[in-house]
C-alpha cells in the first residue's frame, strides 16, 4: 500500500516536448506539494494545494502548471521542456496546511530532457 | 525569510562511531524544524521534528536532535552509526503553511 505514489518513475524526453507527472495519495490528507530536486540534491518547493486550492506558488516558470482534480491527486504538467528542467520531482502530502506536521514524500520522478 | 545551513556536504564515520550532522537555522519567528533522510533513489522520510515542545527530540532509527535557541542550532546525532544509516540527510524549517525550506543536505558515509 503505497502512501504517496508518482508516475512515471523515469521520464526521458526531448526539448520542446510537453509532459505530465501524476501524483496520488491514499492518506486522506488535505494538502499536497510538488518539490524539485536538482543535480546537487537541492530541494525546493514549487507548488502546494490545500483541498484543491493553490496556496503556494513559488517563482516557477509558467510552463509548469499544477492541476488538482481532487484532494487525493496533484498532477504536474510541463510545457516546452528545457534542458534545465532535468531534475527529480517529488510529490508530497500532509494532513492540513495549517497544522505543522510531517510531510509524506513520494518516490520521485526523474525527468531527463535531452 | 527563514533558512537553514548544513555544515559539511559529506560526513564520514566508522560503524559504531558517533554521528553528528550540523544544522543552523535563521528565523525571525519561533521555527519548526525537521530532519529528513533520503536513501538512494527514494523519497524523503521524516526522522524527527521540533515543534516548540521538548527541546530534545527523539526520532526513528535511534536518531535525536536538540533545539538550542541560543546557538540557533538543531544538530542531529546518533550514538552509534550503522551501515544502514548511509544516506543523504536534510534539515528543514517551515515558513508557514507547511512550506518547507530545506538545507543543502549532508551525505553520511559509514565505513566498516
Amino acid at each position: 500500500d503505497t502512501a504517496v505514489s508518482q508516475t512515471p518513475k523515469y521520464l526521458v524526453t526531448q526539448m520542446g516536448n510537453d509532459k505530465s507527472i501524476k501524483c496520488e495519495q491514499n492518506l486522506g490528507h488535505d494538502t499536497m506539494y510538488w518539490y524539485k530536486q536538482d543535480s546537487k540534491k537541492f530541494l525546493k518547493i514549487m507548488f502546494s494545494y490545500n483541498n484543491k486550492e493553490l496556496i503556494i506558488n513559488e517563482t516557477v516558470p509558467n510552463r509548469f502548471s499544477p492541476k488538482s482534480p481532487d484532494k487525493a491527486h496533484l498532477n504536474l504538467h510541463i510545457n516546452s521542456l528545457e534542458l534545465g528542467d532535468s531534475a527529480v520531482y517529488f510529490c508530497a502530502s500532509s494532513q492540513a496546511a495549517s497544522v505543522v506536521g510531517e510531510q509524506f514524500f513520494g518516490p520521485g520522478t526523474r525527468l531527463t530532457v535531452l | 525569510a527563514q533558512s537553514v545551513t548544513q555544515l559539511g556536504s559529506h560526513v564520514s564515520v566508522s560503524e559504531g562511531a558517533l554521528v553528528l550532522l550540523r544544522c543552523n537555522y535563521s528565523s525571525s519567528v519561533p521555527p519548526y524544524l525537521f530532519w529528513y533522510v533520503q536513501y538512494p533513489n527514494q523519497g524523503l522520510q521524516l526522522l524527527l521534528k521540533y515543534t516548540s515542545a521538548a527541546t530534545l527530540v527523539k526520532g526513528i532509527n535511534g536518531f535525536e536532535a536538540e533545539f538550542k535557541k541560543s546557538e540557533t542550532s538543531f544538530h542531529l546525532t546518533k550514538p552509534s552509526a550503522h551501515m544502514s544509516d548511509a544516506a543523504e540527510y536534510f534539515c528543514a524549517v517551515t515558513t508557514g503553511f507547511q512550506k518547507l525550506v530545506f538545507g543543502t543536505g549532508t551525505r553520511l558515509l559509514v565505513s566498516p
